[in-house]
């Protein structure tokens, strides 16, 4: 089945430092790839979205590009801040269902 | 955008009891979906709901341990019934926007004692 796989946490850098969080994909066709972000106490908030290979999402200074030959979609930062603190997840959608990944835990340090 | 509201946001329940979640979207929706977030782990799908139809259920989850209602277009509830330790998690709804990506509530996050 489709399945997400995400680096490993958590990541702790500190104010201003560069990220990337690494997430791989395999699915049976081609699918919507997203990260998600969750702060601590809420639920999940888009945050980027790619739907086609090429493609690449960008909001908030966090940007990731649709990698088809790699089925990669890893997610960037050049210059991470304290409330970057959270949770991420990556996520394909296929046909109208959503697999997750298992969520890398940031913790920006000042 | 949709803005989805779910209540209660935390409880802690006694094992053998049932609590039922609520979710509130502002907007008519056709499909609402029911996710399961075990401590320190991804999202889960418990279930789909469509309005004025069964629910449909993910492999693992079974209506007698997790009812769930769909009565209109704009709210849906979930219960976990019969509940266990095992059952504390971060229970979240959400809605599809465009056929493509979810708006999630804020969650509930359930603590059986």
């Amino acid at each position: 089945g489709d399945s997400v796989t995400q680096m490993e946490g958590p990541v702790t850098l500190s104010e201003e430092a560069f990220l990337t969080i690494n997430c791989t994909y395999t699915a049976t066709g081609y699918p919507s790839l997203f990260w998600y972000v969750q702060y601590p106490g809420e639920g999940l908030q888009l945050l980027l979205k790619a739907t086609k290979a090429d493609d690449k999402g960008s909001n908030k200074g966090f940007e990731a590009t649709y990698r088809k030959e790699t089925t990669s979609f890893h997610l960037e930062k050049g210059s991470v801040q304290v409330s970057d603190s959270a949770v991420y997840f990556c996520a394909l959608d296929l046909a109208g269902k959503s697999t997750f990944g298992d969520g890398t835990t940031l913790t920006v340090k000042p | 955008s949709a803005v989805i509201s779910q209540k209660p946001s935390r409880d802690i329940c006694q094992r053998g009891t049932s609590l039922t979640i609520q979710c509130q979207v502002d907007s008519q929706v056709t499909m609402m979906f029911w996710y399961r977030q075990q401590p320190g782990q991804s999202l889960t799908l418990i279930a789909t709901a469509n309005q004025g139809s069964e629910a449909t259920y993910e492999s693992g989850f079974v209506i007698d341990k997790f009812p769930i209602s769909r009565p209109n277009l704009t709210f849906s509830t979930l219960t976990v019934s019969n509940m266990s330790p095992e059952d504390s998690s971060i229970y979240l709804c959400s809605v599809e926007e465009g056929g493509l990506f979810h708006f999630f509530g804020s969650g509930t996050r359930l603590t059986v004692v």
